[in-house]
C-alpha cells in the first residue's frame, strides 16, 4: 500500500506571493490534517479534513487555507507569503477521527520564502 | 501557550542502556496520548501511545507511562539501540476552546552510542 505522498517536495517563493501544496493519502483513508514544523515553534496543527469538510483549525491567520476532494485528496494554500512561513509543511492520513486512528504522515514539503 | 511540553532538547545514552524520554502537559482535557519518531528528511512514525485511563502501555522495547496527577509521561527504550537515534515528538489529543486536536512538543533528540 503507498504511503502519504506530498507534492511538491521543496518550494521557493518569494514574500507576497501565493502557494498550494498538495498531499495525497493512503489508499481508503478519509481524514487529512496538515501541520506546519519549524525549528522554534515545533509541529503545529494547522487544520484537519473528513470527508471533504474541515472538522478542526489550528490558531493560524487566514491566509493559511485548505480544501479536500472527493477523492480524499487535499491541497494546502498559504496567501501572501511572509518570510516566516518558511517551514516544513507536514500532511498526515488516518482512517477516521477518533483519537485511537492512527496518522500517518508524508515526508513533507520545505517551503522556504525569499 | 504550550501545552505540551518536552523539556530536554537532547539525550544522549549508551547502547543497551534504558533511554527514558519527559513530557509534561497542562490541559487536563487531553485523553489520548502518543509518542512519535522523526528521522531527518521523513515524516514522524507512530510509536505507541496510550489512553487516558490507563498508565502503562508497553510494545516490545518501548513502554509509556502517564501519571495523570503530575500531567506527565514518559517514554522507556530497553534496551537502547544505535537505530534507536531520532527526534522523539511527544503528542496529545483533547479539546483547546472548541477544537479537537492533537498538540505535540517540541522533540527531544536521542542519540544512542554504540
Amino acid at each position: 500500500k503507498a504511503g502519504v505522498t506530498q507534492t511538491p517536495r521543496y518550494l521557493i517563493k518569494t514574500r507576497g506571493q501565493q502557494v498550494t501544496l498538495s498531499c495525497s493519502p493512503i489508499s481508503g483513508h478519509r481524514s487529512v490534517s496538515w501541520y506546519q514544523q519549524t525549528p522554534g515553534q515545533g509541529l503545529q496543527f494547522l487544520f484537519e479534513y473528513f470527508s471533504e469538510t474541515q472538522r478542526n483549525k489550528g490558531n493560524f491567520p487566514g491566509r493559511f487555507s485548505g480544501r479536500q476532494f472527493s477523492n480524499s485528496r487535499s491541497e494546502m494554500n498559504v496567501s501572501t507569503l511572509e518570510l516566516g512561513d518558511s517551514a516544513l509543511y507536514l500532511c498526515a492520513s488516518r482512517l477516521g477521527v477518533a483519537s485511537y486512528n492512527e496518522q500517518f504522515f508524508g515526508p513533507g514539503t520545505r517551503l522556504t520564502v525569499l | 501557550d504550550q501545552q505540551v511540553k518536552q523539556n530536554s532538547p537532547s539525550l544522549s545514552v549508551q547502547e543497551g542502556r534504558i533511554s527514558i524520554l519527559n513530557c509534561d502537559y497542562t490541559n487536563s482535557m487531553f485523553d489520548y496520548f502518543l509518542w512519535y519518531k522523526k528521522y531527518p528528511a521523513e515524516g514522524p512514525t507512530f510509536l505507541i501511545s496510550i489512553s487516558s485511563i490507563k498508565d502503562k502501555n508497553e510494545d516490545g522495547r518501548f513502554t509509556v507511562f502517564l501519571n495523570k496527577s503530575a500531567k506527565h509521561l514518559s517514554l522507556h527504550i530497553v534496551p537502547s539501540q544505535p537505530g534507536d537515534s531520532a527526534v522523539y515528538f511527544c503528542a496529545a489529543w483533547g479539546s483547546g476552546g472548541s477544537n479537537y486536536k492533537l498538540t505535540f512538543g517540541k522533540g527531544t533528540l536521542l542519540t544512542v552510542n554504540p
